[in-house]
């Protein structure tokens, strides 16, 4: 079975500070992770995606995740965190389903950058 | 670039009526998506197509219809609001499936009376 388990609802830092949002997938077979960004009243955005290689992957705006096969995990993080970072964040597992390819949510993180 | 609009971005309807949402995506892609998104939930797909004239159900197709009549664009329909009803639905496609990476709408916010 497919699933994604973001354990934080809610995590609020000070502008600056460094940033961890957890996520913890499961998946019968090779898992395509990616992170999305909700910002209010807007679409979802593509934050970067693991396909495969290297575990550490590179997005946009400074962000980072790295996937970790022994503990099912594909963390977020960025070093320095920013008041426009504000959003809802998303884990996201592709797997495939009757031939054709799915995306399974985890239940997102809202983060709040504190001034 | 391109982009994906909905229609409306807001739809506030009665119980047991009939609601139409609509997508239109100017990416060419071939493949769009319905999902529903409750809050303080993440998104589950409702249906997706891979093609024009072409519907594969989700997890959450009960209690809705899905029409895509042309490449571009992609209709959902809710056949019976239920009362108090409050969910934001999102469209999206991709180039083709796999592990594509999905576009998404901005949505359109629903609410039941």
């Amino acid at each position: 079975a497919q699933s994604v388990t973001q354990p934080d609802a809610r995590v609020t830092v000070s502008e600056g500070a460094s940033l961890q949002l957890r996520c913890k997938y499961s998946s019968s077979g090779t898992p395509y992770l990616f992170w999305y960004v909700q910002y209010p009243r807007q679409g979802l955005q593509l934050l970067l995606k693991y396909y495969s290689g290297d575990p550490v992957v590179q997005g946009v705006n400074g962000f980072e995740a790295e996937f970790s096969k022994s503990n099912s995990s594909f963390h977020l993080r960025k070093a320095s965190v920013h008041w426009s970072d504000s959003a809802v964040y998303f884990c996201v597992l592709s797997a495939w389903v009757s031939n054709y390819n799915v995306l399974y949510f985890g239940s997102g993180t809202k983060l709040t950058v504190e001034p | 670039g391109g982009i994906i609009t909905q229609t409306p971005k807001f739809l506030i309807g009665q119980e047991g009526q009939k609601l139409t949402l609509k997508c239109q995506q100017n990416f060419n892609h071939d493949t769009m998506y319905w999902y529903r998104q409750d809050s303080g939930k993440g998104l589950r797909l409702i249906y997706y197509s891979i093609t024009e004239n072409d519907l594969q159900k989700g997890d959450l197709s009960e209690g809705y219809d899905a029409s895509r009549e042309k490449k571009s664009s992609f209709s959902l329909t809710v056949t019976s609001a239920q009362k108090n009803e409050m969910a934001v639905f999102l469209c999206a496609s991709s180039i083709a499936g796999g592990q594509d990476t999905q576009y998404f709408g901005p949505g359109t916010r629903l609410l039941v009376l």
